[in-house]
Parts: structure tokens; sequence; C-alpha cells
């Protein structure tokens, strides 16, 4: 069974950084793209960033490129996304996501909140 | 980096169908196979329905169908059941660097 568990979110201030993780199990975990896939507060879906099987490529929606930092760890089965000078629009859940483009898999979630 | 466009509610009764749109242009539905759909029950993470246009994951019911016609892509869910009633999204793969939603959709059984 495909399980994604995200952790490292929380309560931040404008300006402030977070790490966000992605312990991933039960799929072969270096054969797959990777994505997180973020939703404000009764809001809908917004793609944030992807990664490929071996780190090589990885992409950004504009409005994070130059501030986010997606990145895996192939040995740990385990994905990550630094966020650096954080804003409030940046507040929503965060899903860990199996896949690039057909986003198979979803963890629950990590909710990041920044806010003063 | 727009987004696709989704009316913002559809509803039917038990047993009948129902069709959500979503419309995008040549750069992104219109341009790739690869659009699908994701239902989310209120406080769940989303679940893949449809992908690459309509193509169904193992265990999702064969009521739930994909299609799309130029720039515009559709979800028909059939034989409307209680357990439909939640939240849709289509995506999109709009270039090597970008992906995109619709804003969803609120399907109410009546």
């Amino acid at each position: 069974e495909v399980q994604l568990v995200e952790s490292g979110g929380g309560l931040v201030q404008p300006g402030g950084s977070l790490r966000l993780s992605c312990a991933a199990s039960g799929f072969i975990f270096s054969s797959s793209w990777m994505s997180w896939v973020r939703q404000a507060p009764g809001k809908g879906l917004e793609w944030v960033a992807n990664i490929k099987q071996d780190g090589s490529d990885k992409y950004y929606v504009d409005s994070v490129k130059g501030r986010f930092t997606i990145s895996r760890d192939n040995a740990k089965d385990s994905l990550h996304l630094q966020m650096n000078s954080l804003r409030a629009e940046d507040t929503a859940v965060y899903y860990c996501v199996r896949g690039g483009t057909n986003f198979a898999h979803w963890g629950q979630g990590a909710l990041v909140t920044v806010s003063s | 980096q727009s987004a696709l466009t989704q009316p913002p509610s559809a509803s039917g009764s038990p047993g009948q169908s129902v069709t959500i749109s979503c419309a995008g242009t040549s750069s992104d539905i219109g341009g790739y196979n690869y659009v699908s759909w994701y239902q989310q029950h209120p406080g769940k993470a989303p679940k893949l329905m449809i992908y690459e246009v309509n193509k169904r994951p193992s265990g999702v019911p064969d009521r739930f169908s994909g299609s799309k016609s130029g720039n515009t892509a559709s979800l028909t869910v059939s034989g409307l059941q209680a357990e439909d009633e939640a939240d849709y999204y289509c995506s999109s793969f709009a270039g090597s660097d970008n992906r995109v939603f619709g804003g969803g959709t609120k399907l109410t059984v009546l």
C-alpha cells in the first residue's frame, strides 16, 4: 500500500522559513516523479513544484520561484520542500504527491500557517 | 500559469448522470492528452479518478468517465450515488515546467 506521510508544518512569521518532509513507502520511490501541491483554506488545489526521479529536473509555479526548493533523498525514500521568505499567501495545506503529471497518490497533508 | 475554468457547482439526483466541464487553452488541455480529474471529500486528501483524459485507475468505478474536445475536458458521473457528493478538480499538463488545476466543482447529489 502506498503511503506518503508529511511532517514539518506549523506556524511561522512572515519572512520566516520552514522545511516540509515526506516519508514514502509502498512503491519504488526512486522510479517516481514527485510533487508538492497546496490548498489554501477553503480554496482549490495549486501545483507548487515537482522533481524528476533522479533529482536532475525541478520545476516550480511562478509564485514560489526563488523562495522554495524541492529536493529528494532516494536512499531514504524522502521528499522535501524548503520554504523561505514565507508570505501570508503561502498559508495552505501542503500535500506530498506521487507523480509529476498524473497525481496518483496523495499524503494527508501538512498545514503551514504564515502569520504574525 | 492561469487556472483552468470549471463551473462552481453541479447537481443531480441519485441514478442520474452529471457532466462537469473544464475549459483550458491550446497551451494546456488542447495541446496534450494529459488531463486528470480528482475527487475530494471534505477534510480528506484528493483522489485520482481519471488520468490521461479517459483512463481509470484500478478501483475507480466505471461510472466515472472522461473525455476531451478541443480545449475543453469533461468528467461524467453516471448512476449518481450519495457517496459521489464531493469536490472535483481537473488538472492538465501545460509544458514541462507547468501544471494547472481548475478551480473545482462542488457536486451535490439531490
